[in-house]
Order: C-alpha cells, then sequence, then structure tokens
C-alpha cells in the first residue's frame, strides 16, 4: 500500500534560520512526488512535481530534492510569510489519477 | 483565471440530515477529484471524474455518499444519511492533466 510520512510533525524557526523538512514515502513505481502548502483555512496550494531520483526544483526561498526513498524541502532563510503546513504526497492509484498525502509539517517562522 | 469554487465554506448539520456540497472546477478542466481530512487524518481521496463520469471512486467511505457531476462541469457530493464521523474538511480538486492538481478552499462540515 501506498504510504508518505512527513517529519517532524511542527517545526519552529527564527526567521533567517534555514531548514529541511522530509517526506519518505513507499510506493510501487513513483510516478511523480508533490509538495504543497496549505494555510489556514484554504486548500492546499501546489508547489512542486518531482519524478526522479536526482531531480531538484526550486522556488524562491524553497529547493524541493528527490531520492528512492524520500523528498526534503529546504528552506532557506526563512520570512514568517512562510509560516503554513506543508504537504507531501504521491501520485498513485491504477490509472496516477489520485494523491496519497502524509500527515503534513506545520512550519511556523518567528520574526 | 478563477480558481476552484467551493461551498458552503461551512456547514453543521445533525446526524441523520442530508447534506449537499458543490464544486466548481476550473473552466476546460475535464478531471474534478473529492478529498476529505477528517480530525487529526491525512487528506485521502474519495473520487475521480474525468468529464461527467466516474473515472475512480475507490475512496468512497460507503454507500451514503453520492457524487455527480453535470455535464463535465460542476460537481456535488451528497451524504445522506450524515453520522458524526462524516465531519470533517472535503475538499475539491480540478486539474487538466491528471498531475497539476487546483485545490478549492474547502467545505467544513461538522454532523453534531
Amino acid at each position: 500500500e501506498d504510504q508518505v510520512t512527513q517529519s517532524p510533525e511542527a517545526l519552529r524557526l527564527q526567521e533567517g534560520e534555514s531548514s529541511s523538512l522530509n517526506c519518505s514515502y513507499t510506493v510501487s513505481g513513483l510516478r511523480g512526488l508533490f509538495w504543497y502548502r496549505q494555510d489556514p483555512g484554504k486548500g492546499p496550494e501546489f508547489l512542486f512535481t518531482l519524478y526522479s531520483a536526482g531531480e531538484e526544483k526550486e522556488k524562491e526561498r524553497l529547493k524541493a530534492t528527490l531520492t528512492k526513498k524520500e523528498s526534503f524541502l529546504h528552506i532557506t532563510a526563512p520570512k514568517p510569510e512562510d509560516s503554513a503546513t506543508y504537504l507531501c504526497a504521491v501520485q498513485a492509484g491504477e490509472y496516477g489519477n489520485k494523491l496519497v498525502f502524509g500527515a503534513g509539517t506545520i512550519l511556523r517562522v518567528k520574526s | 483565471e478563477a480558481g476552484v469554487t467551493q461551498f458552503p465554506s461551512h456547514s453543521v448539520i445533525e446526524k441523520g440530515q442530508t447534506v449537499t456540497l458543490r464544486c466548481d472546477p476550473i473552466s476546460g478542466h475535464d478531471n474534478l477529484y473529492w478529498y476529505r481530512r477528517v480530525m487529526g487524518k491525512e487528506i485521502k481521496f474519495l473520487l475521480h471524474f474525468v468529464k461527467e463520469s466516474k473515472q475512480d471512486e475507490s475512496g468512497m467511505p460507503n454507500n451514503r455518499f453520492l457524487a455527480e457531476r453535470t455535464g463535465g462541469t460542476y460537481s456535488t457530493l451528497k451524504v445522506q444519511p450524515a453520522e458524526l464521523e462524516d465531519s470533517g474538511v472535503y475538499f475539491c480538486a480540478s486539474s487538466q492533466d491528471r498531475v497539476k492538481a487546483f485545490f478549492g478552499q474547502g467545505t467544513r462540515l461538522t454532523v453534531v
């Protein structure tokens, strides 16, 4: 069964203090790994898709990387506006039509 | 470009009542998905429409849940009769390519 585990559950950082979020996955044949950002009271907002080990993608202060067993979301010099829940998901299902989500990491950045 | 719209944003109903959630996808997106997050759990897949056809409804919890998509446009998710364990946040998403899904803001359902 496809499974996604995220760690830590919560992370508190000072503004400018870089760190990484982890997403480990178990899936029979990875088709795609997704990172989403979710703000309170809103739906998940797409950030990145990664398809193969060694792939990296960047957007502003965020950089996502992928290995054969896990993905990392690196946050460089975070700002308070980066505070959100970060969700990891893998593409799954017979048709690759659904996402299996992890529980998320709640990030708080203090100024 | 308008995003995925869901309403109501919040619904409180009594156990045994019926509730209908609505989702308007992004115009032109053939793929429409329903997901839900119950308290303390991960977001879980419910079902997938391609245009007006159900492609995959493997995540629907039981026959109290009925989803429809009229003419390949908006979709409704009806819960009848609602039970306490149905409380949670119901998300709708749409996509053009089955890869990049855009989510709505969700409907928070509370069954009391």
